[in-house]
């Protein structure tokens, strides 16, 4: 299964609301997880099958979605939240990655 | 809390076998899923398969036939072996743990991502 995630990188500003989309290849039903990446650091799982809050993760971080399509939102950024985001399907093995979305602070 | 940890050789030569170990500390390896996922350098996360604490395994097909990946429950440890690397094995190497699938009180599946990571290390292929 390919995961497209658009855009590949946006500049947004603090307190802005953030929209990054992940397509799917075919349907994998609600079984989707958006992981956070800052440099030279692991992967932080934020959200599991599409839109359940991994616990610890700031509220203004939510995921939706089904099927084909997914989002992740920042409900308000912070400058904390630059950082690379990834999608991941959990439907089918193997467990495929989106190729990734950077996100800048203006 | 849980924490896990990378070890193995910074630098292996082509054609040679990769082997790196995850140690888990803080909690035991029964009742998860294991992985190891791969980042080359200045690219995106490639999954690389799993092992389940019974020691059944998935495999990313693009490396199966080169990938053993086993469970030591008696160490709480996991590793990987990567056979025949080349230069395009060069990489971060990151373990992870995955909780098992539940069902809901409405009967449906949730399925959780990787929710402890190791810090990474680092795999340079070259003789």
């Amino acid at each position: 299964i390919q995961l497209t995630q658009s855009p590949s990188f946006l500049s947004a500003s603090v307190g802005d609301r953030v929209t990054i989309t992940c397509r799917a290849s075919e349907d994998i039903n609600s079984y989707s997880a958006w992981y956070q990446q800052k440099p030279g650091k692991a992967p932080k799982l934020l959200i599991y099958t599409a839109s359940a809050l991994q616990t610890g993760v700031p509220s203004r971080f939510s995921g939706g979605g089904y099927g084909t399509e997914f989002t992740l939102t920042i409900s308000s950024l912070q400058p904390e939240d630059s950082a690379t985001y990834y999608c991941q399907q959990l439907n089918s093995y193997p467990r495929t990655f989106g190729q990734g979305t950077k996100v800048e602070i203006k | 809390q849980v924490q896990l940890q990378e070890s193995g050789p910074g630098l292996v030569k082509p054609s040679q076998t990769l082997s790196l170990t995850c140690s888990v500390s803080g909690g035991s390896i029964n009742s998860f899923y294991w992985t190891w996922i791969r980042q080359s350098p200045g690219k995106g996360l490639e999954w690389l398969g799993l092992v389940h604490y019974s020691g059944t395994t998935e495999y990313n097909p693009s490396l199966a036939s080169r990938l053993t990946i086993s469970v030591d429950t008696s160490k709480n440890q996991f590793s990987l072996k990567l056979r025949s690397v080349t230069a395009a094995d060069t990489a971060v190497y990151f373990c992870a743990r995955q909780p098992l699938s539940y069902l809901d009180s409405e009967g449906f599946t949730v399925r959780y991502g990787m929710d402890v990571w190791g810090q990474g290390t680092t795999v340079t292929v070259s003789s």
